[in-house]
């Protein structure tokens, strides 16, 4: 099925472990971006890509790194993993004109210990 | 910057009424598009509906439609005869016209639907 696909559903992590969240689109979207989810904080943007090759820092950019090598996937890194940083993270992809809406990937709750 | 309020963090209705969940939001633009996003327990996203700023005709999808206010910068979302598969979070989004530009999500609406 068409669709965004987030990998793995659930993670746990030891503080200062690295790891990387993975995301892949079969759509065709120039748009992509990483949004985590906090009780009580709604969505808020971590980072966000328009196309191949150019990523851009979006609301809660730290200790997070991403990049954007193939207009298919879009991984985010945790660096070293903080306890601050637990939380549900979602991936999205839309086209970047005409107002388009998102389309989700299933979401990873990750757990930093 | 462009703000999302959603002022109201739970609601309840009683299953088959009607329930109306609150939005504002702020911003200088002319030209942008609003959302409706469900996450039921599954935590999956959903789109519920879209506005488009310029059209002043109210979005409907099936139970699901809005009361679209653009000077009063409101976007309200009825459920008409709410089931019990309505419970979830609501979240009003906003986006821009303007090319490459971002979702902006208000703090969400968690609604209960009473048997």
């Amino acid at each position: 099925n068409a669709g965004v696909t987030q990998t793995p559903k659930f993670q746990v992590l030891k503080t200062g472990q690295s790891m990387t969240l993975q995301c892949a689109q079969d759509m065709n979207h120039e748009y992509m971006s990483w949004y985590r989810q906090d009780p009580g904080m709604g969505l808020r943007l971590i980072h966000y890509s328009v196309g191949a090759g150019i990523t851009d820092q979006g609301e809660v950019p730290n200790g997070y790194n991403v990049s954007r090598s193939t207009t298919e996937d879009f991984p985010l890194r945790l660096l070293s993993a903080a306890p601050s940083q637990t939380s549900v993270y979602f991936c999205a992809s839309s086209r970047v004109s005409g107002g388009y809406g998102y389309t989700f990937g299933s979401g990873t709750r990750l757990t930093v210990v | 910057a462009q703000t999302v309020t959603q002022s109201q963090p739970e609601m309840s209705v009683q299953e088959a009424e009607t329930v109306t969940l609150s939005c504002t939001y702020d911003t200088s633009e002319s030209d942008y598009y609003l959302f409706w996003y469900k996450q039921p327990p599954s935590r999956q996203m959903i789109l519920v509906i879209r506005q488009e700023a310029y059209k002043q005709q109210n979005a409907t999808e099936n139970r699901f439609s809005v009361n679209f206010q653009k000077a009063a910068k409101s976007f309200s979302l009825k459920i008409s005869d709410s089931q019990l598969g309505d419970a979830a979070m609501y979240f009003c989004a906003y986006r821009s016209g303007n090319r490459d530009d971002k979702i902006i999500f208000g703090k969400g609406t968690r609604l209960h639907i009473l048997p």
